[in-house]
């Protein structure tokens, strides 16, 4: 099966700017989906497709990718946005539906 | 409003079995396929399979082949995921998530059903 993977952690400064990136070879062929997990809850989408969010999610949280690599960008982060971050696509080995996590990313807003 | 209400936390021995359901609302249950994720203590999440609530197919992650089984109930808008033959490593939250649809995401998440495993 595919892997994604995620650089562990990263850190921001409130207001400012932070890319997650997440790679594998099933980006090659599928759209990542990007999801918020604070402690104790259960993830909640925040990125899916080409670069679209669902009701309710702030503009600042964006999409994009390219090759085998795709990024979740945070533009003026929040304290609120401190979270692990996961992506995950459609695994594009095998013959039948599946789906891959990325490793997951700490985000820590200072 | 759309929600996914899950079952609630269980204590299981190794060798056992679970069963965990997901109650559907505030949707067409069979227009949306269902995913199952887990996630052990302090890890990061790891799918497990989908079901298609219309005609039951289902696709299981290879890890648990042999020991995880999808089902639905239409008549009460219910998915269940059975895990068998536990051991402690399947010790984890297990979720339910309901697919887009039309973009391969995880739309609408249920709460989340703790699942020890522990002699």
């Amino acid at each position: 099966s595919s892997e994604l993977t995620q650089d562990p952690a990263v850190s921001v400064a409130l207001g400012q700017t932070v890319r997650i990136t997440c790679q594998g070879d099933s980006l090659r062929s599928y759209y990542a989906s990007w999801y918020q997990q604070k402690p104790g809850q259960a993830p909640v989408l925040v990125i899916y497709g080409k670069n679209n969010r669902p009701s309710g999610i702030p503009d600042r949280f964006s999409g994009s990718s390219s090759g085998n690599t795709a990024s979740l960008t945070i533009t003026g982060a929040q304290a609120e946005d401190e979270a692990d971050y996961y992506c995950n696509s459609r695994d594009s080995s095998g013959n039948h539906p599946s789906y891959v996590f990325g490793t997951g990313t700490k985000v820590t807003v200072l | 409003q759309v929600q996914l209400v899950q079952s609630g936390a269980e204590v299981k021995k190794p060798g056992a079995s679970v069963k965990v359901s997901c109650k559907a609302s505030g949707y067409t249950f069979t227009s949306y396929y269902m995913h199952w994720v887990r996630q052990a203590p302090g890890q990061g999440l790891e799918w497990m399979g989908i079901i298609n609530p219309s005609g039951g197919s289902t696709s299981y992650a290879q890890k648990f082949q042999g020991r995880v089984t999808m089902t639905r109930d239409t008549s009460t808008s219910t998915v269940y995921m059975e895990l068998s033959s536990l051991r402690s490593e399947d010790t984890a939250v297990y979720y339910c998530a309901r697919d887009s649809s039309s973009s391969d995401a995880f739309d609408i998440w249920g709460q989340g059903t703790m699942v020890t495993v522990s002699s």
